[in-house]
Order: structure tokens, then sequence, then C-alpha cells
């Protein structure tokens, strides 16, 4: 069973630049989320996607986007990068029945906005 | 709004010891609870929940009861061992799409 990968591990970015994060989703799973999490604070939801569309928006400005492919992977997209933008950022899968509930998480994205 | 406020850490325990991580939660509707662990160079992963009052979540030697009465979620071990070192957090969903964390609480036992 393959779990949650993310790539890539670690970016530097300047202010105003874009960035796509990646996410590939645990086997199985045809739900994936993407959280933000600053030092020292618990992750934040930012979106939820489902057969690829839209399913639940967190606090954030529209310059944070998603996508999921019908492989049912996904992008998180940040334009117009902010330095408080600087945070290691998760994907999380999961599934629609049985154990919905349960989150699987990678290990992260750590973004740092210089 | 829905939020989750947990025990600030660290926390340091001598191997055995009795392990409690205080949960508190606010919500509009009728969450479930959880608590998920991060150990080291790992992503996180569910230890346990409890989807509605007076459930107990129970796993690895963990608890923790649903107390709609008090708001509460605490964690709780008898006796914890070096391997239980990583940070736990808190979380509640209402939504089950949208999940609120606390801002963890990181756990060193020590042997």
């Amino acid at each position: 069973e393959t779990g949650v990968t993310q790539s890539p591990t670690h970016l530097i970015k300047t202010r105003g630049q874009q960035v796509t994060l990646r996410c590939s989703s645990q086997s199985g799973h045809n739900t994936v989320s993407w959280y933000q999490q600053a030092l020292g604070q618990g992750p934040q939801f930012i979106f939820q996607y489902y057969r690829e569309e839209e399913n639940g928006r967190g606090n954030f400005p529209p310059r944070f986007s998603g996508l999921q492919f019908p492989n049912y992977s996904s992008e998180l997209n940040v334009n117009a990068l902010e330095l408080d933008d600087s945070a290691l950022y998760l994907c999380a899968s999961s599934l629609t029945t049985g154990d919905y509930e349960k989150l699987f998480f990678g290990s992260g994205t750590q973004l740092s906005v210089l | 709004g829905d939020s989750v406020t947990q025990m600030e850490g660290p926390v340091t325990l001598s191997e055995e010891a009795f392990l409690t991580i205080n949960c508190t939660y606010t919500a509009t509707g009728y969450p479930s609870l959880f608590w998920y662990v991060q150990y080291p160079g790992e992503g996180l992963q569910l230890l346990l929940k409890a989807t509605k009052a007076d459930d107990k979540g129970s796993n690895k030697g963990f608890e923790a009861t649903y107390r709609k009465e008090t708001t509460s979620f605490h964690l709780e071990k008898g006796s914890v061992q070096v391997s239980d070192s990583a940070v736990y957090f808190c979380a509640l969903s209402v939504t089950g799409n949208q999940f609120y964390f606390g801002t963890g609480t990181s756990l060193t036992v020590i042997p």
C-alpha cells in the first residue's frame, strides 16, 4: 500500500512569485485535502478536493488554488507569494465511505518565502 | 467558530509515568473528536477518535473520552514508553471534510 507522497520536500521562493506543490494520494483514496502549518501552530484547512471538484474551503484567499487529477493526485498553487505564506504544507488523503474521517498525511513541503 | 485548545508543551516524562494532555473544544454542531500523532520524521497519523458524547477512543494504550458537558477530549496513557515521544494534536470535525487542529503538544519520554 503506497502512502501519501509530497514533492518537493523543501522549496525557497521570493515574494511575489508563484509556487506549485504536488501530492500523490494513498492508493484507493479519492479525496485529498491541503493544510497549512505555520511554525508552532496546528494544521489549518485550506481546501478539499473530491472527484476533481473543490469540496470545502477554509479561510484562505483566492490566490490559493488547487487541482485534483483523474488519478486522484493533486496540486496546490499559490500565486503572489507573501512572507506569511512560509509554512509547512500538508496533503492528506481519505476515503468518502467507511472510515472517511481518517486522514492519511504526507510528510509535507516546507515552503520558505524570502 | 469551531476550534480546539490543547495543553501547551513541551512535556517531558520519565518512562512508565502517567500521561495526560488536555484538550477542550468549541463547536457549532456535533463534532467528531480526534487525536493525531506525529512521530519524528513522519506525517501525522490518526491515533484515536470518538464520534459522539461519552464515547471512548483507544489505541496503543492511549485513551480519550468525549465529554460533552465539559467540552473536553483529554488524552491519557497509564505508562508511557520512550517510543511514545512525538507531537500530539487534538482535532475536531463537524462536516467530515474540514478538520480543526490544536497547536500540538510535544512529548519527550526519557528512559
